[in-house]
């Protein structure tokens, strides 16, 4: 079966502090495909990365960085220098060899000024 | 390109009753996914339609259905709603049919309240 935990419930940080987000995952599956997504209060879900299972490299994207690990099964994710904008519900997901994505209860972050 | 529409964005049902939700893929994307928000559930997934055919199934009763447009819009359907239908109904579009998994880009969800 396929899960994906996400153990921080909620995070507060103050603006321009960096906070990481943690994704921990378990598949039987040897192809398989991890996402992040954002929900802003509006409630739409924000694509920010997909990463597939051959590919281990580290990306990075502005603020936003992302550290995948196969050997700790953990796909994290960092924001330097937070802001108050980046306050948000994040999802980690993952899906295998169908459309059908696997998520994570979700992380609260609140950036306060 | 516009992205994926939802509509109606707010709905109050009661128990009982039926609701039909509609959804717009982002233009060329064939592939539409539907996904349940509750806060005790979390996101879980429904349906998803390719080419007018249900591609996969989530664990969901078959009060909900779904059906797939030759133009690729989508629409979701729960007959006798139970108040445990509350939820956010968020629908998702994806590009590469021939790929396993495609990046899915949501839409803005509909809000559903059954009193």
């Amino acid at each position: 079966a396929q899960k994906v935990t996400q153990a921080q419930t909620e995070i507060s940080v103050v603006e321009k502090e960096d906070v990481t987000l943690d994704c921990v995952y378990e598949t039987r599956d040897t192809t398989y495909y991890l996402f992040w997504y954002k929900q802003p209060p509006s409630g739409e879900l924000v694509f920010l990365i997909r990463r597939n299972s051959f590919d281990e490299q580290n990306e990075i994207s502005g603020r936003y960085s992302w550290n995948f690990q196969k050997s700790t099964s953990s796909f994290n994710f960092t924001i330097t220098a937070s802001q108050v904008v980046d306050s948000a519900v994040y999802f980690c997901a993952l899906s295998g060899n169908t459309d059908k994505l696997i998520f994570g209860t979700g992380t609260r972050l609140q950036v306060f000024p | 390109k516009a992205g994926v529409t939802q509509t109606p964005r707010y709905l109050i049902k009661t128990r009982g009753q039926q609701v039909t939700l509609s959804c717009s893929p982002i233009s060329g994307h064939r592939s539409v996914s539907w996904y349940q928000q509750t806060p005790g559930q979390g996101l879980q997934f429904l349906f998803e339609y390719f080419s007018e055919t249900q591609r996969n199934k989530g664990n969901f009763p078959g009060r909900f259905s779904g059906r797939q447009f030759s133009n690729s819009r989508s629409e979701m359907n729960v007959s006798t709603l139970e108040l445990g239908d509350s939820a956010l109904y968020l629908c998702a579009s994806s590009y590469n049919p021939w790929a396993p998994t495609d990046t899915q880009y949501f839409g803005p969800g509909t809000r559903l309240t059954v009193l």
